[in-house]
């Protein structure tokens, strides 16, 4: 089993719709999580990080995390065509030095 | 404030040869980490540095190694080239590397071996 499992997608919407990604996780030991955006020929950008179970949002975006079944989300309320890119989730443990462990990434497309 | 800045963006190279590449990390950051991107395998954990010292290694051969400098700045070497080491080279870096710091991804440098 894989550390951290994310559904690969494609997913096309349309415009305005409300978007769902979701990870889930097998190892207790994470403790804080990410969601990075990679647009096509550049690297991952930071969009939310949070450490413990529970909502946090930020403008259109809202993650949520629920260490009890090791599941996280990210929704986009009314999504656009700028949107449109991969996802990725990442997860860090307690303890020292960084490594993060990424999901493979949800490719998103917005359709206007 | 400038980003994290990997250079060269684009390298091919022939199986057998050596390649490094190069990582300025955000001004401030002392913690280095790299990551190779694949189709099949996603984003990996390669190795992550911190004053000038490796703190944490990923599961890739010996023939990946790097290095970090009194500035911060770093490299990655990969010797003796395989095809299948084709991929996007991403480095991360964070204040201090430490639990819970949000790591910043440059926009990586893409190596082909032919």
């Amino acid at each position: 089993q894989k550390e951290v499992e994310q559904d690969p997608g494609p997913l096309s919407v349309p415009e305005g719709a409300i978007v769902s990604l979701n990870c889930t996780y097998s190892n207790s030991a994470f403790q804080y999580f990410m969601w990075y955006r990679q647009y096509s020929r550049k690297g991952p950008e930071l969009l939310m990080y949070t450490y413990s179970s529970g909502n946090k949002e930020d403008g259109r975006f809202t993650a949520q995390v629920d260490k009890s079944s090791k599941y996280i989300s990210l929704f986009i309320r009314d999504s656009q065509p700028s949107d449109s890119a991969t996802y990725l989730c990442a997860m860090g443990s307690q303890g020292g030095s960084e490594k993060l462990v990424f999901g493979k990434g949800t490719k998103l497309t917005v359709n206007p | 404030k400038a980003g994290v800045t990997q250079t060269p963006r684009y390298l091919i190279k022939t199986r057998g040869q050596q390649v490094t590449l190069s990582c300025s990390p955000i001004s401030g950051h002392r913690s280095v980490s790299w990551y190779q991107q694949t189709p099949g395998q996603g984003l990996q954990f390669l190795f992550e540095y911190f004053s000038e010292t490796q703190r944490n290694k990923g599961n890739f051969p010996g023939r990946f190694s790097g290095r970090q400098f009194s500035n911060s700045r770093s490299e990655m070497n990969v010797s003796t080239l395989e095809l299948g080491d084709s991929a996007l080279y991403l480095c991360a870096s964070s204040v201090s590397g430490l639990t819970g710091q949000p790591q910043h991804f440059g926009d990586g440098t893409r190596l082909s071996i032919l």
